[in-house]
């Protein structure tokens, strides 16, 4: 079946400094790829998206790259700031097990400090 | 507009004992889902609504797990003879139904048994 494979937290950053979090995938077919944010006390928010090969998500500086040859959807950030402290979860959308439904990776803490 | 909105936000209840968690997902959206947030694990699907075709109910973990929505709207998630291994923050989530479109989630129920 389908899963995500997040790196596992927490991180823990300086302001301003870069940001990567790996996600990897395994998938049949041709899954949407998504990363969702879920800062203290909130509930999750779609930060975002890419649905094919090669397709770069964008959003509050964040971006990723769908990468099919690796199946990988990494998380960056050149330039990390305190209220991006959240929990960030890797998730696909696929249609595996007669459904539709979102597979979420375990989430990865991000911590930021001045 | 209204998001999802999850009540209670909090419950608490005594092991044996039957709770019913709601949902009432943003207008027009004709997909809901119920998800199982545990502490230290990522999110894990339960049920899936689209419209009038029948609930994809592959994620439940145990016939005591049932949800149903009515009109198209409201869902209702009940747990019955809760376990100590039931307390998670349960959320939900609705989206527009076609392929690919973003979930909007709810804060969630926090479900505690004692």
């Amino acid at each position: 079946g389908d899963s995500v494979t997040q790196m596992e937290g927490p991180v823990t950053l300086s302001e301003e400094a870069f940001l990567t979090i790996n996600c990897t995938y395994t998938a049949t077919g041709y899954p949407s790829l998504f990363w969702y944010v879920q800062y203290p006390g909130e509930g999750l928010q779609l930060l975002l998206k890419a649905t094919k090969a090669d397709d770069k998500g964008s959003n509050k500086g964040f971006e990723a790259t769908y990468r099919k040859e690796t199946t990988s959807f990494h998380l960056e950030k050149g330039s990390v700031q305190v209220s991006d402290s959240a929990v960030y979860f890797c998730a696909l959308w696929g249609l595996t097990g007669g459904g539709n439904k979102l597979t979420f990776g375990t989430g990865t803490q991000l911590k930021v400090e001045l | 507009g209204a998001g999802v909105s999850q009540s209670p936000s909090n419950k608490v209840t005594e092991k044996g004992k039957d709770v019913e968690l709601r949902c009432d997902p943003i207008s027009g959206h004709t997909a809901l889902y119920w998800y199982r947030q545990s502490l230290g694990q990522g999110l894990e699907f339960l049920i899936y609504f689209q419209g009038n075709s029948a609930p994809d109910k592959s994620g439940l973990p145990s016939d005591r797990f049932s949800a149903e929505r009515t009109g198209g709207s409201v869902s209702t998630l009940t747990i019955q003879r809760t376990q100590q291994e039931d307390s998670a923050v349960y959320l939900c989530a609705s989206s527009l139904g076609t392929p690919n479109q973003p979930q909007h989630f709810g804060d969630g129920t926090r479900l505690s048994i004692l």
